[in-house]
């Protein structure tokens, strides 16, 4: 069974028409992640949730803003698609923050990640 | 800035062929972590393995081995006996504990194995 899940699979918006992606996660995990892929290139993290807590990476555009109303669901915000938009977003989560000695913490990894949703920009 | 590099952007084997995919990373942190993800066909990434940096020890799951070399940087994948379901983009990736709460993935490896 899915354990993370995206919907849409595919979503078609048009250029500036605001658009939401949604993920679901069944695992209770505490740290959900939001990925942007384009094509042919790695995974960019755009920013993550530990629990309530957000944590935009500092390169992420304005433009992405995230909300999660409780553990299973985080959404990602689209304000105004431009074409460079276009990507496959991938949600991923995470039980916990990794611990270091001296207490250091550190997200972990993202150990589930969603099928993702691809946006087209028309 | 952590760094990882994946030199071979796509290869080609044949079934049952060995390959070695190569990573590597560029790190001025004592503690890190490196991994490693399978992103198949239909887009969704899967974790593969997880090593820290105090853990030279290589591992071995099935057809798959993992060999860390802190000495050259290095954090090299081998698929054994490689088989068309490999056939996948592959993804090594870094997490410093102290100069960087980021997780840095590579620019991935494409692996086509044909029958």
């Amino acid at each position: 069974d899915a354990m993370v899940i995206q919907n849409p699979r595919y979503q078609v918006t048009q250029f500036g028409k605001p658009v939401t992606l949604s993920c679901s996660q069944t695992l209770n995990h505490n740290v959900m992640y939001w990925y942007q892929q384009k094509s042919s290139q790695a995974p960019k993290l755009l920013f993550h949730y530990y629990d309530k807590d957000f944590n935009n990476e500092a390169d992420t555009p304005d433009n992405f803003q995230s909300r999660r109303p409780n553990t299973s669901f985080c959404f990602l915000d689209i304000r105004s698609p431009g074409l460079g938009d276009a990507a496959m977003y991938l949600c991923a989560t995470s039980r916990d923050y990794l611990r270091f000695v001296g207490g250091q913490k550190q997200a972990d990894q993202p150990q589930h990640f969603g099928d993702g949703t691809r946006l087209s920009i028309l | 800035a952590q760094k990882v590099t994946q030199a071979q952007t796509e290869i080609s084997v044949v079934e049952k062929e060995d390959v070695t995919l190569d990573c590597v990373y560029e790190t001025r942190d004592t503690t890190y972590y490196l991994f490693w993800y399978k992103q198949p066909p239909s887009g969704e990434l899967v974790f593969l393995i997880r090593r820290n940096s105090f853990d030279e020890q290589n591992e071995i799951s099935g057809r798959y081995s993992w060999n860390f070399q802190k000495s050259t940087s290095s954090f090299n994948f081998t698929i054994t006996a490689s088989q068309v379901v490999d056939s996948a983009v592959y993804f090594c990736a870094l997490s410093e504990a102290n100069y960087g709460q980021n997780f840095v993935f590579g620019p991935g490896t494409r692996l086509s194995v044909l029958p």
